[in-house]
């Protein structure tokens, strides 16, 4: 069953503007939550994290924000770039940190 | 350059034949982890290692093997694949995993016919 959901494959938006990608969990026990980019024929890159003790954290354009009571997080690119145009995924996993569930991805395409 | 590294990146095999795909970091890295990506299902882990000697299984473990003798290197092993072994793979690590997140190689695209 799958623990970190994508319920997005897909989302355009135009360059300049907010992208905004989603991302739900089922397991209360998880504590760190990242987010990684994916270009097609490369490894993922890691691009921001949250622990459960915040609700946000930001880097750069990059934020991500925790809602715990609703298991949901969301990744906002502000403000949108072509060079973002790749795959996202969220990802999670509990204090140990050793075992990671990822979600099924969102393909950004940033219309310039 | 710090990075992960696999090898092949492109393999055909054919069922049944024993296989290996090599993994290695230069970071010092205790965590290592291996997973595989398929349409409609995201990455999932097969396998993963806390340090040398110590290995324990993902969420799809059944029909592989890994060691962990060295630091620096995590084979996957493929003991006798089969074609729903046919996927992407992705070696990763992680200084500590959780907050850190994982570092990922650029994959091995395998065909088992």
């Amino acid at each position: 069953d799958q623990q970190v959901k994508q319920n997005s494959p897909s989302l355009s938006v135009q360059e300049g503007r907010i992208s905004i990608l989603n991302c739900d969990y089922t397991n209360s026990m998880f504590d760190y939550f990242l987010w990684y980019k994916k270009y097609p024929a490369e490894g993922p890159t890691f691009l921001i994290s949250i622990s459960s003790i915040k609700d946000k954290n930001e880097d750069g354009r990059f934020t991500v924000f925790l809602n715990k009571s609703a298991k949901h997080l969301s990744l906002h690119i502000v403000p949108s770039q072509p060079g973002d145009s790749a795959v996202y995924f969220c990802a999670a996993s509990s204090k140990t940190g050793n075992q990671f569930y990822f979600g099924t991805g969102t393909s950004l395409t940033v219309i310039p | 350059e710090a990075q992960v590294t696999q090898n092949p990146r492109y393999l055909i095999t054919v069922t049944g034949k024993k296989l290996t795909v090599t993994c290695s970091q230069n970071m010092n890295h205790e965590y290592m982890s291996w997973y595989r990506q398929d349409p409609g299902l995201g990455l999932r882990q097969i396998y993963y290692s806390m340090n040398v000697e110590v290995t324990d299984k993902g969420d799809v473990p059944e029909g592989y093997k890994v060691s962990r003798k060295e630091k620096r290197n995590f084979p996957l092993i493929l003991e006798s694949p089969s074609p729903n072994q046919t996927s992407l793979y992705f070696c990763a690590s992680s200084p500590g995993g959780g907050y850190y997140g994982y570092t990922f190689g650029s994959g091995t695209r395998l065909t088992v016919v």
